[in-house]
């Protein structure tokens, strides 16, 4: 069940602002927006969360405009560190639990 | 704070055994943990969300004989492959929820299952 659409990857330098942008046109009124960030063989791991406007936590910024059908995740000033895939979810209220489904991800890679 | 841990990090076994993989949330209690699959070079696929006291809920196309799941304390969850195949080789990712007014989780470092 695909709720999300990202692009495939995206290539940036050290120092330089990444913001990738993610497609929700059917989100629910009580869906929030999550990313995560995956690397290689490990756990995904959460970046940050919101529900409108903007949410700024001391590792990246979310822009979610007033018709919450897309949001764009911010990572300022990468480093090399920061190569991963990138997974923009919307929660999934099937059954009363909160379900995520992952879409296929942004793979990012920071060159020197 | 809100850290899950997963055992074994990697499993080899041969093929008709059973694995049994472990998912604890540490310094949390998790009403509800939630098991992904993920290929090599693919997005995480949910298996089952699962609930402590009651039967987990299996997506659809997840076997539930073969993938049996246990969530039978606020921190502990486990997912047992049985009669596991060279098909089932993946990475098992869990992870807890933690908030029930937010749809944030916490995801374990994952278990490689490699059957032979």
């Amino acid at each position: 069940l695909a709720k999300t659409t990202q692009p495939i990857s995206m290539d940036s330098y050290e120092g330089q602002e990444v913001n990738i942008t993610c497609s929700h046109n059917n989100i629910a009124t009580n869906d929030y927006i999550t990313w995560y960030q995956q690397f290689p063989s490990q756990g995904p791991r959460f970046i940050i969360q919101g529900y409108k406007t903007k949410v700024t936590n001391e590792v990246a910024s979310l822009f979610i405009p007033a018709d919450r059908k897309s949001s764009t995740l911010s990572l300022p000033r990468v480093s090399l560190s920061d190569t991963a895939v990138y997974y923009c979810l919307v929660g999934d209220r099937g059954g009363g639990d909160y379900k995520l489904s992952f879409g296929a991800g942004t793979t990012v890679t920071v060159r020197a | 704070g809100a850290v899950v841990s997963q055992h074994p990090s990697r499993v080899i076994c041969k093929s008709g055994t059973s694995v049994k993989i472990e998912c604890r949330s540490l310094d949390f209690q998790a009403t509800t943990m939630f098991w992904y699959r993920q290929f090599p070079k693919q997005s995480l696929m949910l298996m089952a969300t699962s609930n402590e006291g009651s039967k987990a809920t299996y997506e659809q196309g997840v076997e539930k004989d073969k993938f049996l799941i246990n969530h039978a304390s606020l921190t502990l969850s486990t997912l047992t492959v049985t009669s596991a195949h060279p098909e089932d080789s993946s990475f098992y990712i869990c992870s807890a929820r933690k908030n029930l007014l937010s749809d944030e989780q916490y995801f374990g470092p994952g278990t490689r299952l490699t059957v032979t």
